[in-house]
Parts: structure tokens; C-alpha cells; sequence
């Protein structure tokens, strides 16, 4: 069965700083790896995906992923924070046709 | 409508009585999925339907838990007598096909269940 671990609940950056939120996957076959976002009071929506194409994924708002197979990651980054960006963002792993498994959310700040 | 929607936004009931709640899917979206989200728990997938059948109910936590879809769209989830810990945001969504390894999930909004 496979799992995901989000390190930290909840991580705290300023406007304009690097957003960098972990993701480790544990998964006896292949891959793919998803990362969702959800607002305040909003349903979760697709930022990226991984798929066994390229291994950095770009996605929207300027975030991207890189799946390194050797360390078990799909870390989130985006090089400057903006305001709208504060909200949960959750890292999801599936194989097959499983349903998504979701890590335990990860709450970022944006502070001015 | 454009997206998944889940009704009620917001239930608050009594400990022991029974509650419903409906996801209408995105329109011939066949897979349909329910998870429940709690507080710093993330999301705990209940039940997956192809179709009006549910190949995977491995999530559902007790028999007071079941979910049935008619005509492949409309989804119902039933929780009979009610426990506090039953409390959580039940989120719905639904995807072209049941495989998600290439698709993408819409979610609904959520609906907040509040047991007394």
C-alpha cells in the first residue's frame, strides 16, 4: 500500500521568500504523485501531477515538483511567495487504480 | 452545474440521528469518490464508485457508514446514528474515469456535518 508524509503541519514564509513544502512517498510500484490546493472555505484543485514524464512538473500559480525516485520525494516549491498563495496544500499518491491517498496537509502562512 | 455539487453545505444534528448527504458529479464524470477531512487529519478516502457500483469500500469506518449512486450520477452517503466523532467535512469528487493515475479529481466544496 502506498502512503505519503508531509513534513511540518504548518510552515510560515514572507512575501517574496521561497515556499518549499515536503512531501515523502512510500510506494512498492511506480508513482504518481499529485499535489492539490485548497483555499479557505474551498473544495481542493489540481496544482500539478506527476506521471512518470518529466520529473520537474510545473503546475499552476507558479509552483513546480521534482520527483526524485532516489530520496522518495516530490517536494513543492516557488521561488517568491505572494499573499493569495496562504492556504493547505496536500500531497496525494496513487499506482493503478487506487484511489488518491492523501498526506495530512501541510497550512502555509504568507506573512508581509 | 459547472462543478461537483455537494449538499448540505452545513449540517448540525443530534448524537444517534441519522444524516444524508448528496454529491452531484460533474456532468459524465463516471468515478466518484468520497473522503472524510478532519482536523489535522488530512483526508480519508470512505468509498470510490465506478459507475453506480463501488469496487473499493475499504474506507468506510463502520457499518453505520454506507453510500449508494443511482443512474452514474447522484451519490448519497448515509451515516446512522450519529457519534461526536463522526464530526468532519465529507468531501465529494469525481473524475472522467477510475483510474487516477492520469486523471484529475473535482472536488465539491464539502459538507460540514456538526454531531451534538
Amino acid at each position: 500500500a502506498q502512503s505519503v508524509t508531509q513534513l511540518g503541519s504548518h510552515v510560515s514564509v514572507s512575501e517574496g521568500a521561497l515556499v518549499l513544502l515536503r512531501c515523502n512517498y512510500s510506494s512498492s510500484v511506480p508513482p504518481y504523485l499529485f499535489w492539490y490546493v485548497q483555499y479557505p472555505n474551498q473544495g481542493l484543485q489540481l496544482l500539478l501531477k506527476y506521471t512518470s514524464a518529466a520529473t520537474l512538473v510545473k503546475g499552476i500559480n507558479g509552483f513546480e515538483a521534482e520527483f526524485k525516485k532516489s530520496e522518495t520525494s516530490f517536494h513543492l516549491t516557488k521561488p517568491s511567495a505572494h499573499m493569495s498563495d496562504a492556504a493547505e496544500y496536500f500531497c496525494a499518491v496513487t499506482t493503478t487504480s487506487t484511489p488518491l491517498v492523501f498526506g495530512k496537509g501541510t497550512r502555509l502562512s504568507v506573512i508581509a | 452545474g459547472a462543478g461537483v455539487s455537494q449538499s448540505p453545505s452545513n449540517k448540525v444534528t443530534e448524537k444517534g440521528k441519522d444524516v444524508e448527504l448528496r454529491c452531484d458529479p460533474i456532468s459524465g464524470h463516471t468515478a466518484l469518490y468520497w473522503y472524510r477531512q478532519s482536523l489535522g487529519q488530512g483526508l480519508e478516502f470512505l468509498i470510490y464508485f465506478q459507475g453506480n457500483s463501488a469496487p473499493d469500500k475499504s474506507g468506510l469506518p463502520s457499518d453505520r457508514f454506507s453510500a449508494e449512486r443511482t443512474g452514474g450520477s447522484v451519490s448519497t452517503l448515509t451515516i446512522q446514528r450519529t457519534q461526536q466523532e463522526d464530526s468532519a467535512v465529507y468531501l465529494c469528487a469525481s473524475s472522467l474515469r477510475g483510474t487516477t493515475n492520469t486523471g484529475e479529481l473535482f472536488f465539491g466544496e464539502g459538507s460540514r456535518l456538526t454531531v451534538l
